[in-house]
C-alpha cells in the first residue's frame, strides 16, 4: 500500500510554454502533498506544501506565480510550471504521507518517482 | 542553521566490505524522526530505514542499520556487505513533531560508490 504515481516521467518543452505535472495518490487520500525539486547532485529542496482544498504555502523563494499548484482532491495535486525557461529545468518530485504514517516501517512518507523536465 | 548535515560528499568502498554514512541533525523538537532513502540515477527514492526519536532500539532492516546516537545528535547509515547495487546517492532526512503535514527535510547527500 502506499503508492503515489507522478506523471510524466520525463518532459521536453519549449521555453515560454507551461508544462503540468501531476501526483495522484493511488491507495490513500493524501491531505497533504510535498513538492521537491532537485537540481544535479544536489539535494531535494521543498518547494511547496499543498493542502487539498486550500492555497499552497510556498517555501521562501520561490515564485507561486510560477509554480502553480493545485490541490483540488485528496488523491490529486498537480504542479504547473508556468511560463518555462532553461533554468527551470530540473528534477521535479512529489511527496505525501499516507494516514497511520506513524504506524509504518516508513512513517508513510510515499515518493512518486520523478519529473525530469527539459526546458530548450 | 542546517538541519541535516551530511559531512561526506563522496564515498568509496570495496564490494563485500561494509561502509558508514554520516548524518548529523538539528532540531529542539523532542519529537522527530529521522530517514535515510538512497536514489539511484533513475531518481526514485527509495526508502531505507527510519528511526523515531523514541526508539530505544537502533533500527536495522537487512544489511542497514542506523547508529542512532541521540545526545551526539547523529543518526549514521551502516551498509554491510556492500554490493556493487548499492552505488547510487543517499540521503539522510529528518521529520520534526508528529503531524501527517510535517514535511522532510534532506542533507546534501552522499554519493556511493562500490568497487570490485
Amino acid at each position: 500500500g502506499a503508492v503515489v504515481s507522478q506523471h510524466p516521467s520525463r518532459v521536453i518543452c519549449k521555453s515560454g510554454t507551461s508544462v503540468k505535472i501531476e501526483c495522484r495518490s493511488l491507495d490513500f487520500q493524501a491531505t497533504t502533498m510535498f513538492w521537491y525539486r532537485q537540481f544535479p547532485k544536489q539535494s531535494l529542496m521543498l518547494m511547496a506544501t499543498s493542502n487539498e482544498g486550500s492555497k499552497a504555502t510556498y517555501e521562501q523563494g520561490v515564485e507561486k506565480d510560477k509554480f502553480l499548484i493545485n490541490h483540488a482532491s485528496l488523491t490529486l495535486s498537480t504542479l504547473t510550471v508556468t511560463s518555462a525557461h532553461p533554468e527551470d529545468s530540473s528534477f521535479y518530485i512529489c511527496s505525501a504521507r499516507a494516514p497511520g504514517g506513524g504506524e509504518k516501517g516508513f512513517d508513510g512518507y510515499t515518493f512518486g518517482s520523478g519529473t525530469r523536465l527539459t526546458v530548450v | 542553521a542546517q538541519k541535516i548535515t551530511q559531512t561526506q560528499p563522496g564515498m568509496f568502498v570495496q564490494e563485500k566490505e561494509a561502509v558508514t554514512l554520516d548524518c548529523t541533525y538539528d532540531t529542539s523538537d523532542p519529537s522527530y524522526g529521522l530517514f535515510w532513502y538512497k536514489q539511484p540515477s533513475s531518481g526514485e527514492m527509495i526508502f531505507l530505514i527510519y528511526q523515531g526519536s523514541y526508539d530505544q532500539q537502533n533500527a536495522t532492516e537487512g544489511r542497514y542499520s542506523l547508529n542512532f546516537q541521540k545526545a551526539r545528535k547523529s543518526a549514521n547509515l551502516v551498509i554491510s556487505a556492500s554490493q556493487l547495487g548499492d552505488s547510487a546517492m543517499y540521503f539522510c532526512a529528518m521529520r520534526e513533531g508528529t503531524g501527517g503535514g510535517n514535511k522532510l527535510t534532506f542533507g546534501t547527500g552522499t554519493q556511493l560508490k562500490v568497487e570490485l
